[in-house]
Order: C-alpha cells, then structure tokens, then sequence
C-alpha cells in the first residue's frame, strides 16, 4: 500500500516533443505529490509539486496532471530540450508518512 | 557553501571492513534521511530521523546503522561492509513547516564501492 510506481524506465525524446513520465499510487491517505530531477553527480532537487485539490500544475515547461479518483500522476516536459536530460523520480507523502520515491525514469532528449 | 554535505564523496572499500558515511547540514532542518540509489529501484529510505533523539529504520535498515551526533549530523555507519551494498548513497533534509508540502533537499551523494 506503500508503493509508488514509475513508468517507463527510461525515455528518450526528440528535442522539441513531449515527455511523458508517468506515477501511479496505493495509499489515499497520501496528499503531497512531488517530482525530482537528478543530474548525474547530483543530488535529486525538487522540480514540480502537487496537492490533491487540484488537477494540473504547471510551471513553465513542466507540468504535473493528477488524477485522484485512479490515483495517478504524469509529469509532462513540453518541447524538450538537450537540458532537460536527466533522471526523474515521481514521490508520493503525507503530513503522517515520510515520502515514498518512485524508481526513477532516465530521460535523454536527443538533439 | 552548499548546504548539505557528504563525506567522502567516493569511497572503495573490502568486503568485511567498517565504514562511515558523514553527513552535515546547514538548514537547520530537524529532519535527515540516509537513502540509497540502485539503477532500476529509485531511492530507498535506510533510516532517517525527525530529531536529535529519534532514530527510525527504514525499508531497508539491515547491515546499516546510524548515528545523529547533533541536529546538524547524521552518520550511517556500515558495520561489516559487502558488495551489494556497493551503491550511491545520499542525505537528506526536510522542514515539516513549510507550507504546501515537505520537500527534501539532497546532499551530493556518496558512490561506494565494496569489493
């Protein structure tokens, strides 16, 4: 009831197209839905969140769509750039619960 | 100056021998995590810690052990190390009062090796 699960494993786009990573979760007590960006070297930092009260968030070229009632999430990249390659996990937590990582989507955006 | 750190940041070590992993913050965040990345499972939770005198297992907490010296420390400690703990181990902070959601804030991570 703790999973979160990622797909696909790894990913790779045009420079221009769309990303598609896409999560999906057990526990409805979870009502903080964050996505992480990695770069190789580095540490995860946040990218994008979400809350349950809405649908879609977006900021910028990135863009989360939720969907409560078959409790699944998707990060969309729009017209992908070369940058935007990188590993990205989708996480799923609760003001209770420490957060729950996805398995992460390696994401190579070919020029 | 980053604020949370990780030493060493590459380590190789031998099957058997005792290692320490270190990790210092300067948020002033009372919580920290000890996570391990593998190629195809994501990161996963060792142990972690809400504040100086709280320590949690995590998923998978076994051959690891942990020390929180201070609010700013937090040390995993692999006490008889072997290969497949080879892997990239990473700290974390997190601030429960931040408003719109937890969000946890990485070190560089460790790239450990055991042979």
């Amino acid at each position: 009831q703790q999973q979160v699960k990622q797909s696909p494993q790894s990913l790779i786009v045009q420079k221009g197209g769309i990303s598609i990573i896409n999560c999906a979760y057990e526990n409805t007590a979870f009502d903080y839905f964050p996505w992480y960006q990695q770069f190789p070297g580095k540490g995860p930092a946040l990218l994008i969140a979400i809350r349950p009260d809405v649908s879609e968030k977006k900021e910028g070229r990135f863009t989360i769509s939720f969907n409560k009632s078959a409790k699944q999430f998707s990060l969309h990249i729009m017209d992908s750039q070369p940058g935007d390659s990188a590993t990205y996990f989708c996480a799923a937590g609760s003001s209770a619960s420490k957060i729950i990582f996805g398995s992460g989507t390696r994401l190579s955006i070919r020029p | 100056d980053a604020d949370v750190t990780q030493t060493p940041r590459n380590r190789i070590t031998k099957t058997g021998k005792r290692i320490m992993l270190e990790c210092s913050q300067t948020k002033g965040h009372d919580r920290m995590y000890w996570y391990r990345q593998d190629p195809g499972l994501g990161l996963r939770l060792i142990y972690y810690s809400f504040d100086v005198k709280d320590i949690n297992k995590g998923e998978i907490s076994d051959g690891y052990s942990v020390s929180r010296q201070a609010q700013a420390k937090f040390s995993l400690s692999l006490e008889s190390a072997i290969p497949n703990q080879t892997a990239l181990y990473f700290c974390a902070t997190s601030d429960p009062s931040t408003s719109g959601g937890e969000t946890q804030y990485f070190g560089p991570g460790t790239r450990l090796l055991v042979l």
